[in-house]
Protein backbone atom coordinates (compact mmCIF):
# COMPACT_ATOMS: atom_id res chain seq x y z
CA UNK A 1 0.00 0.00 0.00
CA UNK A 2 0.77 3.78 0.06
CA UNK A 3 1.60 4.10 -3.54
CA UNK A 4 2.31 7.58 -5.03
CA UNK A 5 2.51 8.13 -8.95
CA UNK A 6 3.77 11.48 -10.63
CA UNK A 7 3.85 12.15 -14.22
CA UNK A 8 5.41 12.79 -16.24
CA UNK A 9 8.80 10.89 -15.22
CA UNK A 10 11.05 13.42 -17.41
CA UNK A 11 9.68 16.18 -19.78
CA UNK A 12 11.99 18.72 -21.66
CA UNK A 13 10.12 21.89 -22.99
CA UNK A 14 10.86 25.01 -24.41
CA UNK A 15 11.77 28.67 -22.48
CA UNK A 16 8.40 30.05 -21.88
CA UNK A 17 6.27 27.40 -21.91
CA UNK A 18 4.36 25.86 -19.03
CA UNK A 19 4.42 22.15 -17.44
CA UNK A 20 1.84 20.19 -15.98
CA UNK A 21 3.41 17.57 -13.43
CA UNK A 22 0.49 15.09 -11.49
CA UNK A 23 0.72 13.63 -8.35
CA UNK A 24 -1.61 10.64 -7.68
CA UNK A 25 -1.92 8.48 -4.45
CA UNK A 26 -3.41 5.35 -6.07
CA UNK A 27 -4.34 3.00 -2.67
CA UNK A 28 -5.33 6.28 0.02
CA UNK A 29 -6.80 9.09 0.07
CA UNK A 30 -4.30 12.11 0.56
CA UNK A 31 -5.73 14.69 2.95
CA UNK A 32 -2.26 16.93 2.47
CA UNK A 33 0.22 16.64 -0.59
CA UNK A 34 3.57 18.46 -0.66
CA UNK A 35 5.33 19.39 -3.22
CA UNK A 36 9.23 19.57 -2.98
CA UNK A 37 12.22 20.18 -5.73
CA UNK A 38 15.20 18.80 -5.47
CA UNK A 39 19.18 19.77 -6.96
CA UNK A 40 21.76 17.20 -7.78
CA UNK A 41 23.41 15.82 -4.51
CA UNK A 42 20.82 17.96 -2.39
CA UNK A 43 18.25 17.53 0.58
CA UNK A 44 14.87 17.83 -0.58
CA UNK A 45 13.36 21.57 -0.36
CA UNK A 46 9.69 22.30 0.47
CA UNK A 47 8.12 24.05 -1.66
CA UNK A 48 4.45 24.35 -0.73
CA UNK A 49 2.03 21.99 0.92
CA UNK A 50 -1.69 21.30 -0.16
CA UNK A 51 -5.04 20.18 1.18
CA UNK A 52 -7.54 19.21 -0.13
CA UNK A 53 -10.01 21.77 -1.30
CA UNK A 54 -8.00 24.90 -0.03
CA UNK A 55 -5.39 27.00 -1.54
CA UNK A 56 -1.95 26.32 -1.29
CA UNK A 57 0.52 26.98 1.54
CA UNK A 58 4.07 28.09 -0.53
CA UNK A 59 7.20 28.25 1.50
CA UNK A 60 9.23 31.72 1.91
CA UNK A 61 10.84 32.45 -1.69
CA UNK A 62 8.48 30.56 -3.75
CA UNK A 63 6.62 32.08 -6.52
CA UNK A 64 2.91 31.37 -6.03
CA UNK A 65 2.11 32.95 -9.37
CA UNK A 66 5.31 30.74 -10.98
CA UNK A 67 4.53 27.25 -9.54
CA UNK A 68 0.49 26.90 -9.27
CA UNK A 69 -0.66 23.76 -7.55
CA UNK A 70 -4.24 22.39 -7.29
CA UNK A 71 -5.47 19.87 -5.10
CA UNK A 72 -8.98 19.55 -6.65
CA UNK A 73 -9.51 15.37 -5.15
CA UNK A 74 -8.41 13.46 -2.32
CA UNK A 75 -5.98 11.58 -4.75
CA UNK A 76 -4.80 14.33 -7.36
CA UNK A 77 -2.77 17.04 -7.15
CA UNK A 78 -0.79 19.36 -10.10
CA UNK A 79 1.94 21.33 -10.15
CA UNK A 80 1.76 24.30 -13.37
CA UNK A 81 5.50 25.70 -13.69
CA UNK A 82 4.46 28.85 -15.56
CA UNK A 83 6.35 30.76 -18.06
CA UNK A 84 9.53 27.82 -17.86
CA UNK A 85 13.34 29.49 -17.86
CA UNK A 86 16.23 26.83 -17.88
CA UNK A 87 16.70 28.12 -14.13
CA UNK A 88 13.56 25.61 -12.92
CA UNK A 89 14.80 22.91 -14.71
CA UNK A 90 15.28 20.61 -11.58
CA UNK A 91 13.98 17.11 -10.11
CA UNK A 92 10.29 17.83 -8.57
CA UNK A 93 8.78 15.28 -6.14
CA UNK A 94 5.35 15.14 -4.40
CA UNK A 95 4.46 13.10 -1.24
CA UNK A 96 1.03 12.69 0.21
CA UNK A 97 -0.44 11.83 3.31
CA UNK A 98 -3.67 10.46 4.53
CA UNK A 99 -5.63 11.87 7.78
CA UNK A 100 -4.05 11.43 10.81
CA UNK A 101 -0.78 10.01 9.58
CA UNK A 102 2.63 10.97 10.48
CA UNK A 103 4.80 8.86 7.54
CA UNK A 104 4.86 10.88 3.75
CA UNK A 105 4.56 8.36 1.05
CA UNK A 106 6.62 10.15 -2.75
CA UNK A 107 6.23 10.31 -5.97
CA UNK A 108 9.20 8.24 -7.62
CA UNK A 109 9.84 12.31 -9.35
CA UNK A 110 9.53 14.41 -12.41
CA UNK A 111 12.79 15.60 -13.92
CA UNK A 112 12.00 18.50 -15.87
CA UNK A 113 14.77 20.20 -18.10
CA UNK A 114 13.83 23.56 -19.57
CA UNK A 115 15.96 24.31 -22.71
CA UNK B 1 18.17 26.73 8.15
CA UNK B 2 18.15 23.57 8.32
CA UNK B 3 16.64 22.18 11.85
CA UNK B 4 17.88 18.84 11.70
CA UNK B 5 21.68 18.47 11.24
CA UNK B 6 22.27 15.03 9.83
CA UNK B 7 26.22 13.66 9.93
CA UNK B 8 27.93 12.65 8.05
CA UNK B 9 27.27 14.11 4.83
CA UNK B 10 29.22 11.54 3.33
CA UNK B 11 29.86 7.58 3.93
CA UNK B 12 32.27 5.11 2.03
CA UNK B 13 32.84 1.72 3.36
CA UNK B 14 33.46 -1.64 1.94
CA UNK B 15 30.98 -4.40 2.34
CA UNK B 16 30.34 -6.39 5.97
CA UNK B 17 31.21 -3.18 7.56
CA UNK B 18 29.01 -1.45 9.88
CA UNK B 19 27.89 2.62 9.97
CA UNK B 20 26.04 4.51 11.80
CA UNK B 21 24.57 8.36 10.54
CA UNK B 22 23.19 10.23 13.14
CA UNK B 23 20.31 13.02 13.15
CA UNK B 24 19.99 15.76 15.69
CA UNK B 25 18.16 18.86 16.49
CA UNK B 26 17.64 21.16 19.02
CA UNK B 27 13.74 20.91 18.63
CA UNK B 28 11.10 18.18 20.15
CA UNK B 29 9.65 16.08 17.22
CA UNK B 30 6.42 14.51 17.27
CA UNK B 31 7.64 11.86 14.77
CA UNK B 32 10.68 11.29 13.06
CA UNK B 33 10.99 9.03 9.10
CA UNK B 34 14.54 7.71 7.69
CA UNK B 35 14.17 7.52 4.01
CA UNK B 36 16.55 6.02 1.77
CA UNK B 37 16.64 7.48 -1.87
CA UNK B 38 18.52 6.33 -5.22
CA UNK B 39 19.31 8.59 -7.82
CA UNK B 40 16.67 9.75 -10.18
CA UNK B 41 13.96 8.22 -7.90
CA UNK B 42 11.74 9.57 -4.96
CA UNK B 43 13.09 8.62 -1.45
CA UNK B 44 11.17 5.37 -0.05
CA UNK B 45 10.05 5.37 3.93
CA UNK B 46 12.57 3.40 6.18
CA UNK B 47 10.72 3.62 9.06
CA UNK B 48 8.76 6.29 11.15
CA UNK B 49 9.56 6.36 15.60
CA UNK B 50 7.32 8.00 17.32
CA UNK B 51 7.99 7.12 21.40
CA UNK B 52 11.68 8.55 22.98
CA UNK B 53 13.57 6.08 23.59
CA UNK B 54 12.37 3.62 21.00
CA UNK B 55 14.17 1.34 19.24
CA UNK B 56 13.19 -0.12 15.45
CA UNK B 57 14.78 -2.88 13.74
CA UNK B 58 14.33 -3.41 10.07
CA UNK B 59 16.41 -6.81 9.06
CA UNK B 60 20.44 -5.17 9.31
CA UNK B 61 18.95 -1.77 10.54
CA UNK B 62 18.90 0.06 13.30
CA UNK B 63 16.95 2.98 14.31
CA UNK B 64 16.54 5.11 17.82
CA UNK B 65 14.75 7.96 18.37
CA UNK B 66 16.15 10.24 20.95
CA UNK B 67 14.59 10.04 25.03
CA UNK B 68 14.00 13.59 24.37
CA UNK B 69 12.59 13.08 20.38
CA UNK B 70 15.52 15.52 19.49
CA UNK B 71 17.72 13.33 17.76
CA UNK B 72 18.12 9.84 16.05
CA UNK B 73 20.77 7.55 14.55
CA UNK B 74 20.29 4.71 11.82
CA UNK B 75 22.66 1.96 12.50
CA UNK B 76 23.31 -0.72 9.35
CA UNK B 77 25.08 -4.02 10.41
CA UNK B 78 27.26 -5.99 7.72
CA UNK B 79 26.32 -3.59 4.84
CA UNK B 80 25.71 -4.80 1.19
CA UNK B 81 26.15 -2.79 -1.69
CA UNK B 82 22.28 -2.64 -1.83
CA UNK B 83 22.57 -0.54 1.20
CA UNK B 84 23.77 2.06 -1.10
CA UNK B 85 22.16 5.52 -1.08
CA UNK B 86 21.02 8.72 0.10
CA UNK B 87 19.90 8.63 3.46
CA UNK B 88 17.56 11.55 4.51
CA UNK B 89 15.87 11.67 8.08
CA UNK B 90 13.24 13.93 8.65
CA UNK B 91 11.14 15.34 11.53
CA UNK B 92 7.59 16.29 11.95
CA UNK B 93 7.41 19.37 13.94
CA UNK B 94 3.22 20.82 13.18
CA UNK B 95 0.13 19.82 12.95
CA UNK B 96 0.59 20.38 9.13
CA UNK B 97 2.76 17.96 9.13
CA UNK B 98 5.43 19.25 7.10
CA UNK B 99 8.84 17.63 7.35
CA UNK B 100 12.07 19.21 8.31
CA UNK B 101 14.49 17.27 6.43
CA UNK B 102 18.37 16.82 7.24
CA UNK B 103 20.89 17.34 4.64
CA UNK B 104 20.96 13.79 3.85
CA UNK B 105 23.86 11.03 4.08
CA UNK B 106 25.27 9.72 0.85
CA UNK B 107 26.44 6.41 1.72
CA UNK B 108 28.40 3.75 -0.98
CA UNK B 109 28.79 0.39 0.12
CA UNK B 110 31.80 -1.64 -1.98
CA UNK B 111 32.01 -5.32 -2.93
Amino acid sequence: GAVVSQHPSWVICKSGTSVKIECRSLDFQATTMFWYRQFPKQSLMLMATSNEGSKATYEQGVEKDKFLINHASLTLSTLTVTSAHPEDSSFYICSARGQGRAEQYFGPGTRLTVT
Amino acid sequence: TQLLEQSPQFLSIQEGENLTVYCNSSSVFSSLQWYRQEPGEGPVLLVTVVTGGEVKKLKRLTFQFGDARKDSSLHITAAQPGDTGLYLCAGDTDSWGKLQFGAGTQVVVTP
